[in-house]
């Protein structure tokens, strides 16, 4: 069964460095999402992708946050400086096309810790 | 996209049907009723999604009253894999994003 991929697994970082976190979608979806997971809350969308170009990126903190999907299969997420508060679970979700009842598949995610 | 209204915790004996409530009395014509689940440490996982009618799958049957305020996600035997925090979401569907709230923790004990 295809699944969404995502590394690493695991990522410990201090303040003010810089993080990356990668996305391989399931193969021909082309709508792709990446959510954030604080502790004990649901997950927060954080940008939307439809093929390469962004489509919904109003809750991404620019000023820190970068998001690019190039070639609209995989993506990058980027954080640059790290924060305190940026300690959560980054979720990465595909889905098949922008059609109704599109259903989203989720990866395992990525867990930052910020020290 | 409406908000949704869940208990935040159940518990159920294992073998026994896992019954899961969910409001959402604001739900528009054109969105749909999602439940997805997450165990721990994990993903969410899709579990079932309807607009007017019951919908059963191989994971679960989903109840929706006839005025659409309200729904139901029944796990007819559940195990204690089926722990997990459950999410009920209402979304048009459309490439749309999924708003979570904080869901319902089922506990499933021996």
């Amino acid at each position: 069964e295809a699944e969404v991929a995502q590394s690493p697994r695991y990522k410990i970082t201090e303040k003010s460095q810089a993080v990356a976190f990668w996305c391989d979608p399931i193969s021909g979806h082309a709508t792709l999402y990446w959510y954030r997971q604080i502790l004990g809350q649901g997950p927060e969308l954080l940008v939307q992708f439809q093929d390469e170009s962004v489509v919904d990126d109003s809750q991404l903190p620019k000023d820190r946050f970068s998001a690019e999907r190039l070639k609209g299969v995989d993506s990058t997420l980027k954080i640059q400086p790290a924060e305190l508060g940026d300690s959560a679970m980054y979720l990465c979700a595909s889905s098949l096309a922008g059609e109704s009842t599109d259903t989203q598949y989720f990866g395992p995610g990525t867990r930052l810790t910020v020290l | 996209d409406a908000k949704t209204t869940q208990p935040p915790s159940m518990d159920c004996a294992e073998g026994r049907a896992a019954n899961l409530p969910c409001n959402h009395s604001t739900i528009s014509g054109n969105e749909y009723v999602y439940w997805y689940r997450q165990i721990h440490s994990q993903g969410p996982q899709y579990i079932i999604h309807g607009l007017k009618n019951n919908e059963t799958n191989e994971m679960a049957s989903l109840i929706i009253t006839e005025d659409r305020k309200s729904s139901t996600l029944i796990l007819p035997h559940a195990t204690l894999r089926d722990t997990a925090v459950y999410y009920c979401i209402v979304s048009t569907g459309t490439a749309s994003k999924l708003t979570f709230g904080t869901g319902t923790r089922l506990q499933v004990t021996l």
